[in-house]
């Protein structure tokens, strides 16, 4: 079946730098990828939705500033969390969708800590 | 504000027992996803309903949704340690918006 990586698995990085993480369709092209953020103990909550080609939308109260989106390629999409903060901190999964209008495939998630 | 309201939070159970999750909206989706997730990974699909009424059965659990397609329960028969995790529904339309989740227990 279709899958979809994320790189790093998990990443430890000190406050106020940058982190960047990949979401890669490997066999099928998305012109579209969501990313999603949850927190220990918490569902998943949308951050943004990642257009190839053309720029991210976001969900409200999430800052386009600070979590830059890139969908540069149709298997790639790239999140920066800039000027990261601890509270930053998180577990960071996309997604992609299939053909199917229901279809949604998974990426495995990237542990991102803020020291 | 969750879109999707997930209950109960948190269900702890012995072993053998029956269980049903719930997730309700006031809003209409195109389609329902169950999911379940394992700590430090991303979630797996058990299940898509698209047709209001729909009952899917997976082994020892039966999804249904709404007839409206608004709602959904997950039905767990017998449980077993093994099920322990934490249960996601998801709604989808034009993007996929998830529940709070129920954090399953199920002692031996």
């Amino acid at each position: 079946g279709a899958v979809v990586s994320q790189h790093p698995s998990w990443v430890i990085c000190k406050s106020g730098t940058s982190v960047k993480i990949e979401c890669r369709s490997l066999d099928f092209q998305a012109t579209t990828m969501f990313w999603y953020r949850q927190f220990p103990k918490q569902s998943l909550m949308l951050m943004a939705t990642s257009n190839e080609g053309s720029k991210a939308t976001y969900e409200q109260g999430v800052e386009k500033d600070k979590f830059l989106i890139n969908h540069a390629s149709l298997t790639l999409s790239t999140l920066t969390v800039t000027s990261a903060h601890p509270e930053d901190s998180s577990f960071y999964i996309c997604s992609a969708p299939g053909l199917a209008s229901h279809e949604q495939y998974f990426g495995p998630g990237t542990r991102l800590t803020v020291t | 504000t969750q879109l999707l309201e997930q209950s109960p939070q948190f269900l702890s159970i012995q072993e053998g027992e029956n269980l049903t999750v719930y997730c309700n909206s006031s809003s209409v989706f195109s389609s329902l996803q169950w999911y379940r997730q394992e700590p430090g990974e991303g979630p797996v699909l058990l299940v898509t309903v698209v047709t209001g009424g729909e009952v899917k059965k997976l082994k020892r659990l039966t999804f249904q949704f709404g007839d409206a397609r608004k709602d959904s329960s997950l039905h767990i028969t017998a449980a077993q340690p093994g099920d322990t995790g934490l249960y996601l529904c998801a709604g989808v339309n034009n993007d996929m918006r998830f529940g709070a989740g129920t954090r399953l227990t199920v002692k031996p």
